[in-house]
Protein backbone atom coordinates (compact mmCIF):
# COMPACT_ATOMS: atom_id res chain seq x y z
CA UNK A 1 0.00 0.00 0.00
CA UNK A 2 1.17 3.30 -0.89
CA UNK A 3 1.98 6.01 1.87
CA UNK A 4 1.66 9.26 1.90
CA UNK A 5 3.28 11.00 -1.02
CA UNK A 6 4.37 14.54 -1.51
CA UNK A 7 6.01 16.99 -4.19
CA UNK A 8 8.35 18.40 -4.81
CA UNK A 9 10.88 16.94 -2.53
CA UNK A 10 12.80 20.17 -2.50
CA UNK A 11 12.61 23.47 -3.36
CA UNK A 12 14.54 26.78 -3.78
CA UNK A 13 12.88 29.99 -4.67
CA UNK A 14 13.50 33.64 -3.87
CA UNK A 15 11.69 35.88 -1.82
CA UNK A 16 8.43 37.22 -2.67
CA UNK A 17 7.73 34.19 -5.66
CA UNK A 18 5.02 31.67 -4.69
CA UNK A 19 5.39 28.13 -4.18
CA UNK A 20 2.82 25.28 -3.88
CA UNK A 21 3.08 21.67 -2.08
CA UNK A 22 0.97 18.45 -2.94
CA UNK A 23 -0.03 15.70 -0.41
CA UNK A 24 -1.66 12.75 -1.67
CA UNK A 25 -2.54 10.95 1.57
CA UNK A 26 -2.96 7.29 2.05
CA UNK A 27 -6.31 5.79 0.30
CA UNK A 28 -9.12 6.19 2.68
CA UNK A 29 -7.61 8.13 5.18
CA UNK A 30 -10.44 11.01 5.48
CA UNK A 31 -8.32 13.43 7.95
CA UNK A 32 -5.64 15.03 6.69
CA UNK A 33 -2.36 17.75 8.19
CA UNK A 34 -0.18 20.16 7.25
CA UNK A 35 2.84 20.78 9.39
CA UNK A 36 5.90 22.63 9.53
CA UNK A 37 8.79 22.04 10.61
CA UNK A 38 11.53 24.15 11.25
CA UNK A 39 15.28 23.15 11.48
CA UNK A 40 15.86 21.80 14.93
CA UNK A 41 12.31 21.73 16.23
CA UNK A 42 9.61 19.38 16.16
CA UNK A 43 6.82 19.79 14.01
CA UNK A 44 3.98 22.40 14.28
CA UNK A 45 0.04 22.03 13.32
CA UNK A 46 -0.60 24.46 10.32
CA UNK A 47 -4.16 23.46 9.10
CA UNK A 48 -6.18 19.74 9.55
CA UNK A 49 -9.10 18.73 7.40
CA UNK A 50 -11.80 16.33 8.34
CA UNK A 51 -12.57 15.12 4.40
CA UNK A 52 -12.58 18.39 2.00
CA UNK A 53 -13.20 20.92 5.35
CA UNK A 54 -10.66 22.70 6.87
CA UNK A 55 -11.64 22.00 10.47
CA UNK A 56 -8.87 23.81 12.29
CA UNK A 57 -6.78 26.17 10.69
CA UNK A 58 -6.04 28.56 13.32
CA UNK A 59 -2.30 28.35 12.96
CA UNK A 60 -2.14 29.03 8.97
CA UNK A 61 -0.94 32.72 8.38
CA UNK A 62 -3.94 33.53 6.03
CA UNK A 63 -2.28 36.67 5.11
CA UNK A 64 0.10 34.66 2.70
CA UNK A 65 -0.57 30.86 3.34
CA UNK A 66 -3.87 28.93 1.35
CA UNK A 67 -4.33 25.23 1.16
CA UNK A 68 -7.29 23.65 -0.42
CA UNK A 69 -8.26 20.24 -0.26
CA UNK A 70 -11.58 20.13 -2.81
CA UNK A 71 -12.39 16.35 -3.61
CA UNK A 72 -11.63 15.79 -0.06
CA UNK A 73 -8.68 13.34 -1.51
CA UNK A 74 -4.95 15.37 -2.31
CA UNK A 75 -4.43 18.72 -0.74
CA UNK A 76 -2.42 21.90 -1.58
CA UNK A 77 -0.26 24.15 0.42
CA UNK A 78 0.51 27.46 -1.26
CA UNK A 79 2.30 30.34 0.10
CA UNK A 80 2.49 33.77 -1.92
CA UNK A 81 4.48 35.41 -1.47
CA UNK A 82 7.16 33.80 0.23
CA UNK A 83 9.53 35.32 2.93
CA UNK A 84 13.27 34.23 4.23
CA UNK A 85 11.41 33.00 7.22
CA UNK A 86 9.00 30.63 5.34
CA UNK A 87 12.21 28.13 5.20
CA UNK A 88 11.32 24.82 6.82
CA UNK A 89 10.04 21.44 5.78
CA UNK A 90 6.81 21.03 5.35
CA UNK A 91 5.01 18.00 6.37
CA UNK A 92 1.76 16.12 5.36
CA UNK A 93 0.12 13.33 7.27
CA UNK A 94 -2.83 10.99 6.82
CA UNK A 95 -4.83 9.42 9.70
CA UNK A 96 -8.06 7.12 9.01
CA UNK A 97 -10.16 9.52 12.02
CA UNK A 98 -9.60 12.28 13.88
CA UNK A 99 -11.17 11.22 17.00
CA UNK A 100 -9.53 7.77 16.63
CA UNK A 101 -5.87 9.44 15.60
CA UNK A 102 -6.15 11.29 19.31
CA UNK A 103 -6.11 8.14 21.28
CA UNK A 104 -3.82 5.97 18.66
CA UNK A 105 -1.63 8.50 17.38
CA UNK A 106 -0.92 6.99 14.49
CA UNK A 107 -0.33 10.01 12.04
CA UNK A 108 0.90 8.34 8.71
CA UNK A 109 3.41 11.17 7.45
CA UNK A 110 4.58 11.66 3.86
CA UNK A 111 8.67 12.42 3.69
CA UNK A 112 8.11 16.40 3.49
CA UNK A 113 8.53 19.25 1.24
CA UNK A 114 12.13 21.19 1.99
CA UNK A 115 11.66 24.84 1.31
CA UNK A 116 14.36 27.05 1.07
CA UNK A 117 13.66 31.05 0.47
CA UNK A 118 16.86 32.83 -0.24
CA UNK B 1 -1.01 25.28 26.38
CA UNK B 2 0.35 21.52 25.93
CA UNK B 3 3.97 21.43 25.56
CA UNK B 4 6.82 18.50 25.37
CA UNK B 5 10.45 19.38 26.17
CA UNK B 6 12.87 16.68 25.22
CA UNK B 7 16.70 16.67 25.92
CA UNK B 8 18.96 18.24 23.40
CA UNK B 9 20.91 16.33 21.22
CA UNK B 10 22.92 14.82 19.43
CA UNK B 11 22.63 12.01 21.83
CA UNK B 12 26.13 10.06 20.81
CA UNK B 13 26.61 6.33 22.18
CA UNK B 14 28.42 3.28 20.88
CA UNK B 15 27.09 0.05 19.49
CA UNK B 16 25.56 -1.81 22.59
CA UNK B 17 25.17 1.25 25.02
CA UNK B 18 22.33 1.93 27.06
CA UNK B 19 19.87 4.62 25.75
CA UNK B 20 18.00 7.01 27.70
CA UNK B 21 15.92 10.15 26.02
CA UNK B 22 14.69 12.30 28.48
CA UNK B 23 10.41 13.57 27.65
CA UNK B 24 8.64 15.93 30.00
CA UNK B 25 5.33 17.30 29.00
CA UNK B 26 2.80 19.83 30.26
CA UNK B 27 -0.64 19.23 29.08
CA UNK B 28 -4.22 19.47 30.99
CA UNK B 29 -6.26 16.37 31.12
CA UNK B 30 -4.85 13.22 30.30
CA UNK B 31 -2.99 12.72 26.80
CA UNK B 32 -1.95 10.23 25.22
CA UNK B 33 1.81 9.94 24.92
CA UNK B 34 4.03 8.60 22.03
CA UNK B 35 7.68 8.65 20.73
CA UNK B 36 8.03 9.05 16.67
CA UNK B 37 11.18 8.25 15.09
CA UNK B 38 12.60 9.60 11.86
CA UNK B 39 15.00 7.61 10.22
CA UNK B 40 17.33 9.73 7.82
CA UNK B 41 15.50 10.12 4.35
CA UNK B 42 12.27 8.98 5.21
CA UNK B 43 8.93 10.08 7.11
CA UNK B 44 8.26 10.60 10.83
CA UNK B 45 6.81 7.34 12.51
CA UNK B 46 5.00 6.18 15.33
CA UNK B 47 7.52 3.90 17.34
CA UNK B 48 5.57 3.30 20.74
CA UNK B 49 2.68 4.98 22.70
CA UNK B 50 1.06 5.37 25.86
CA UNK B 51 -2.50 6.00 26.30
CA UNK B 52 -3.02 5.77 30.32
CA UNK B 53 -0.94 6.43 33.73
CA UNK B 54 1.44 3.91 34.04
CA UNK B 55 1.41 2.14 30.86
CA UNK B 56 4.15 1.01 29.30
CA UNK B 57 4.88 0.94 25.23
CA UNK B 58 7.06 -0.96 24.03
CA UNK B 59 8.47 -1.93 20.01
CA UNK B 60 11.66 -2.39 18.61
CA UNK B 61 13.57 -3.45 21.90
CA UNK B 62 12.46 0.63 22.73
CA UNK B 63 10.62 1.11 25.84
CA UNK B 64 8.46 4.26 27.51
CA UNK B 65 6.41 4.25 30.54
CA UNK B 66 3.49 7.12 31.31
CA UNK B 67 4.84 8.31 34.72
CA UNK B 68 1.80 10.74 35.31
CA UNK B 69 3.43 11.71 38.83
CA UNK B 70 6.46 13.48 37.06
CA UNK B 71 4.93 13.76 33.76
CA UNK B 72 7.48 12.34 32.08
CA UNK B 73 7.71 9.67 29.36
CA UNK B 74 11.45 8.53 28.93
CA UNK B 75 12.39 6.60 25.89
CA UNK B 76 15.18 4.03 26.72
CA UNK B 77 16.85 0.73 24.69
CA UNK B 78 18.95 -1.66 26.71
CA UNK B 79 21.35 -2.37 23.60
CA UNK B 80 21.52 0.32 20.39
CA UNK B 81 22.32 -0.35 16.83
CA UNK B 82 23.79 1.33 14.65
CA UNK B 83 20.28 0.72 13.00
CA UNK B 84 19.00 3.30 15.40
CA UNK B 85 20.75 6.08 14.51
CA UNK B 86 18.13 8.58 13.92
CA UNK B 87 16.08 11.77 15.36
CA UNK B 88 13.18 11.02 17.97
CA UNK B 89 9.67 12.90 18.94
CA UNK B 90 8.04 12.95 21.65
CA UNK B 91 4.40 13.81 21.50
CA UNK B 92 1.44 14.03 22.95
CA UNK B 93 -2.50 14.37 21.92
CA UNK B 94 -3.47 17.95 22.19
CA UNK B 95 -6.30 19.79 22.10
CA UNK B 96 -5.81 20.45 17.89
CA UNK B 97 -3.84 17.58 17.19
CA UNK B 98 -0.55 16.33 18.15
CA UNK B 99 2.09 18.26 19.90
CA UNK B 100 5.82 17.73 19.42
CA UNK B 101 8.70 18.14 21.03
CA UNK B 102 11.75 19.55 19.24
CA UNK B 103 13.13 16.44 18.45
CA UNK B 104 16.33 14.41 20.15
CA UNK B 105 18.88 13.43 17.15
CA UNK B 106 20.79 9.74 18.10
CA UNK B 107 23.89 8.53 16.51
CA UNK B 108 25.23 4.99 16.87
CA UNK B 109 29.13 4.42 16.62
CA UNK B 110 30.00 0.89 15.73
Amino acid sequence: EAGVVQSPRYKIIEKKQPVAFWCNPISGHNTLYWYRQNLGQGPELLIRYENEEAVDDSQLPKDRFSAERLKGVDSTLKIQPAELGDSAVYLCASSARQGLTLNTGELFFGEGSRLTVL
Amino acid sequence: GDSVTQMEGPVTLSEEAFLTINCTYTATGYPSLFWYVQYPGEGLQLLLKATKADDKGSNKGFEATYRKETTSFHLEKGSVQVSDSAVYFCALTGRRALTFGSGTRLQVQP
